[in-house]
């Protein structure tokens, strides 16, 4: 099945840093999504980028389809920033399986 | 707009007992899907469901079976629980492929 890997696993960082996660796959896909995983464990989607770039307030995504990753930028992050943030895909062969990656951990501090 | 529901929230079975976790969904979305998350890690795909009648194996299908008998509901059957299933559970829904997909509050569910 499809690889999905994320970097860095934890990040720490203080609060008003800038920060830019990583999620890279391992074959093509039509579906890619960024989810951040709340301290209550509540998953909320933050973008569905299966390709170009997007933004969001302080957030911002960017996938390059061909060379296989998605980047989300955190920008003048906040103590509410904090949680788990996961990329989820799914193979171009429309097999309607989302997969996740293993999530990078951020902590902002005050 | 209740958007995914799940129950219960919190359960705490014995070995070898069975339960039905719980999953409606009210945007009348087609896909629909159940994910397991255990400490620390990221999420799972056990089961998902294109559409009414309609149900596919995920990455890790063994020990549980699900239903799709309409839009709304997608339940999830532990038949014979085992600690290895303590976990939590969540349940998502997206309206047709290639969009975004929509999380349940979860389930957490320890098996003693």
């Amino acid at each position: 099945g499809i690889q999905v890997e994320q970097s860095p696993p934890d990040l720490i960082l203080q609060e008003g840093a800038n920060s830019t996660l990583r999620c890279n796959f391992s074959d093509s896909v039509n579906n890619l999504q960024w989810f951040h995983q709340n301290p209550w464990g509540q998953l909320i989607n933050l973008f569905y980028i299966p390709s170009g770039t997007k933004q969001n307030g302080r957030l911002s995504a960017t996938t390059v389809a061909t060379e296989r990753y998605s980047l989300l930028y955190i920008s003048s992050s906040q103590t509410t920033d904090s949680g788990v943030y996961f990329c989820a895909v799914e193979r171009e062969d429309s097999s309607y399986k989302l997969i996740f990656g293993s999530g990078t951990r951020l902590l902002v501090r005050p | 707009n209740a958007g995914v529901t799940q129950t219960p929230k919190f359960r705490i079975l014995k070995i070898g007992q069975s339960m039905t976790l719980q999953c409606t969904q009210d945007m009348n979305h087609n896909y629909m899907y159940w994910y397991r998350q255990d400490p620390g890690m990221g999420l799972k795909l056990i089961y998902y469901s294109v559409g009414a009648g309609i149900t596919d194996k995920g990455e890790v299908p063994n020990g549980y079976n699900v239903s799709r008998s309409t839009t709304e509901d997608f339940p999830l059957r532990l038949e014979l629980a085992a600690p290895s299933q303590t976990s939590v559970y969540f349940c998502a829904s997206s309206h047709v492929i290639n969009t975004e997909a929509f999380f349940g509050q979860g389930t957490r569910l320890t098996v003693v």
